[in-house]
């Protein structure tokens, strides 16, 4: 079975800090994505990538850069935390093969302070 | 950019009854997931449906891609079918893994 962790189950930061929020995952997936939730928005893609050292932004990146310098890691830096990036943030790989089916990790809920 | 929609925003069912989720789509697409998020936050992929049917066990999904509409049918339900369900796509002409969610609806199986 594929396996997405992510470091921290819950996180409280105070504004203004640098936050890294890590993904792994085990099947060799070529796809990682970064989403965050809020109450009725659903999931919105942060950033993605598609190959090691190659992203793309999503479609909220303002405040967030990330970085994949192996192919099983993928990270969300927020550069400077702020209260509006409370939120419950979700990493997701995929093969990129015909069937494209995510998995997500258990999510990190993220409290800025 | 492509619009999902979903419908009932809120259900609630007595344990043992049938329901159907409803997703509408705006636009073409080449990938169309169901997922369901548990109580505890984690999501689970019921079902990767760009067109057809396909069941698995008590759940089953239709997506109609002429018609721009997905249907997830969930039958003789159980408490622990409580959670909230995600319909995604992704446009004909985009990536074909960036998925747009929908709102989702929130299911609560009643003992």
């Amino acid at each position: 079975d594929v396996k997405v962790t992510q470091s921290s189950r819950y996180l409280v930061k105070r504004t203004g800090e640098k936050v890294f929020l890590e993904c792994v995952q085990d099947m060799d997936h070529e796809n990682m994505f970064w989403y965050r939730q809020d109450p009725g928005l659903g999931l919105r893609l942060i950033y993605f990538s598609y190959d090691v050292k190659m992203k793309e932004k999503g479609d909220i990146p303002e405040g967030y850069s990330v970085s994949r310098e192996k192919k099983e890691r993928f990270s969300l830096i927020l550069e400077s935390a702020s209260t509006n990036q409370t939120s419950m943030y979700l990493c997701a790989s995929t093969s990129g093969t015909s069937y494209n089916e995510q998995f997500f990790g258990p999510g990190t809920r993220l409290t800025v302070l | 950019g492509i619009q999902v929609e979903q419908s009932p925003p809120d259900l609630i069912l007595q344990e043992g009854a049938n329901s159907t989720l409803r997703c509408n789509f705006s636009d073409s697409v080449n990938n169309l997931q169901w997922f369901h998020q548990n109580p505890w936050g984690q999501l689970i992929n019921l079902f990767y449906i760009p067109s057809g049917t396909k069941q698995n066990g008590r759940l089953s999904a239709t997506t109609v891609a002429t018609e721009r509409y997905s249907l997830l049918y969930i039958s003789s339900s159980q408490t622990t079918d409580s959670g909230v369900y995600f319909c995604a796509v992704a446009s004909v002409g985009g990536a074909t893994n960036k998925l747009i969610f929908g709102t989702g609806t929130l299911l609560a199986v009643q003992p």
